[in-house]
């Protein structure tokens, strides 16, 4: 059964990068099928889409984040990662990882892993 | 200000049926397909509807979903307080090229 797992720091200084990895486990980030992307939710707000990734490394990201944000990819550790430059504490939320059937659904998630954004 | 538009929230008594409207566009819900997603308080999303209308397997027929041109619809029959929950619509977002998400609906199983 494919499992997503979140990892990173749970606190990040104001203007600095945050720096996420999802481990991928049941199975293989270089399917064809499907791409990996990152979704988060500020607190008590709703899912707000960040990027997402294909195992060949082409990326799409959200228009509002896309000049603070890399999505990477590596295939040898079944992993791919976020990274989110000068955070504020807008961005104080909880990070998911999740499987993207491309254009159709996120049909796994991973458990999410919170982020603060303070000094 | 999400792009795609939902109730903020919606209730109904136990063994009774509730319908969650999401409202898009051309370039969102009217040209591409449309999933549901359930957030069981404390929990990370889960897939309820893909497709718009097509059910992952372990999800019961109770919840069924709809599209009609640029609006979608869950319906969730025989309520129970399980279900109790916010509610998500998702499609892809073809004139930008990303993902949009609704602004999530509670249900409220009275």
């Amino acid at each position: 059964q494919l499992q997503l797992q979140e990892s990173g720091p749970g606190l990040v200084k104001p203007s600095e990068t945050l720096s996420l990895t999802c481990t991928v486990s049941g199975g293989s980030i270089s399917s064809s099928s499907y791409y990996w992307g990152w979704i988060r939710q500020p607190p008590g707000k709703g899912l707000e889409w960040i990027g997402s990734i294909y195992y060949s490394g082409s990326t799409y990201y959200n228009p509002s984040l896309k000049s603070r944000v890399t999505i990477s990819v590596d295939t040898s550790k079944n992993q791919f990662s976020l990274k989110l430059s000068s955070v504020t504490a807008a961005d104080t939320a909880v990070y998911y990882c999740a499987r993207l059937r491309f254009l159709e659904c996120m049909d796994v998630w991973g458990q999410g892993t919170t982020v603060t954004v303070s000094s | 200000q999400s792009v795609l538009t939902q109730p903020p929230s919606v209730s109904a008594a136990p063994g009774q049926k509730v319908t969650i409207s999401c409202s898009g566009s051309s370039s969102n819900i009217g040209n591409n397909y449309v999933s549901w997603y359930q957030q069981l308080p404390g929990t990370a999303p889960k897939l309820l509807i893909y497709d718009n209308n097509k059910r992952p397997s372990g999800i019961p027929d109770r919840f069924s979903g709809s599209k009609s041109g640029t609006s979608a619809t869950l319906g969730i029959t025989g309520l129970q307080t399980g279900d109790e929950a916010d509610y998500y619509c998702g499609t892809w977002d073809s004139s930008l090229s990303f993902w949009v998400f609704g602004g999530g609906t509670k249900l409220t199983v009275l």
